[in-house]
């Protein structure tokens, strides 16, 4: 079964700092893989999203995500987070084999806190 | 990138009532519509998928004639809640995928949420 792993319920980072939220998945072959974030009382924001090529990929406000197969993961990453970072971020996996009428299966969401 | 709406962003209804939730891509044509569910401090849980000009498809656990889904245009998909009650108090949140490849690998995008209060 397809899964989305973020196994920290709550980040917390001095601003400046470098940020991780980490994701894993499960999937049959190679999957699409995104990142969103959420403000409270808010919709889900896209951020980034691995599709193929390089296993590096940036996104908006200065997020990264990494891909690792062989780990089957892709931890969000921020090089110096901001006060305004802070948010709820959701990992979230679609299979390739849905094609494109697959469902985005979500991650239970991990609460960043950026402390000034 | 493409936007979604939803309307109302906030609705607060007595128990026992009928609420209609809009959703609209705005700049891109959606065959495909999806609803979701969100308790406080919990993922995104899909409740169905709504296909234009066909029934909806609903996920197990969620009761079809209670949520009633219409998808009767590219652009539009509603959710109506029928006879609120109090546990259907939630956070409801549509999403759109692009249906003519216009934005590529058919990307979800999603509207802000609708803020429903049954009393």
């Amino acid at each position: 079964a397809q899964s989305v792993a973020q196994p920290e319920d709550q980040v917390n980072v001095a601003e400046g700092n470098p940020l991780t939220v980490k994701c894993t998945y499960s999937v049959s072959g190679n999957p699409y893989l995104f990142w969103y974030v959420q403000y409270p009382n808010r919709g889900l924001q896209f951020l980034l999203k691995y599709i193929t090529g390089d296993n590096l990929v940036k996104g908006s406000y200065g997020f990264e995500a990494e891909f690792n197969k062989s780990q089957t993961s892709f931890h969000l990453k921020k090089p110096s987070a901001l006060v305004s970072d802070s948010a709820l971020y959701f990992c979230a996996v679609r299979d390739r084999g849905g094609g494109s009428q697959g469902n985005l299966i979500f991650g239970k969401g991990t609460k960043l806190s950026v402390k000034p | 990138g493409a936007v979604v709406s939803q309307h109302p962003s906030r609705v607060i209804c007595k128990s026992g009532t009928s609420v209609k939730i809009e959703c609209r891509s705005l700049d891109f044509q959606a065959t495909t519509m999806f609803w979701y569910r969100q308790f406080p401090k919990q993922s995104l849980m899909l409740m169905a998928t709504s296909n234009e000009g066909s029934k909806a498809t609903y996920e197990q656990g969620v009761e079809k004639d209670k949520f009633l889904i219409n998808h009767a245009s590219l652009t539009l998909s509603t959710l109506t809640v029928t006879s609120a009650h109090p546990e259907d108090s939630s956070f409801y949140i549509c999403s759109a995928r692009d249906s003519a490849g216009v934005l590529e690998y058919n990307e979800q995008f999603f509207g802000p949420g609708t803020r429903l209060t049954v009393l």
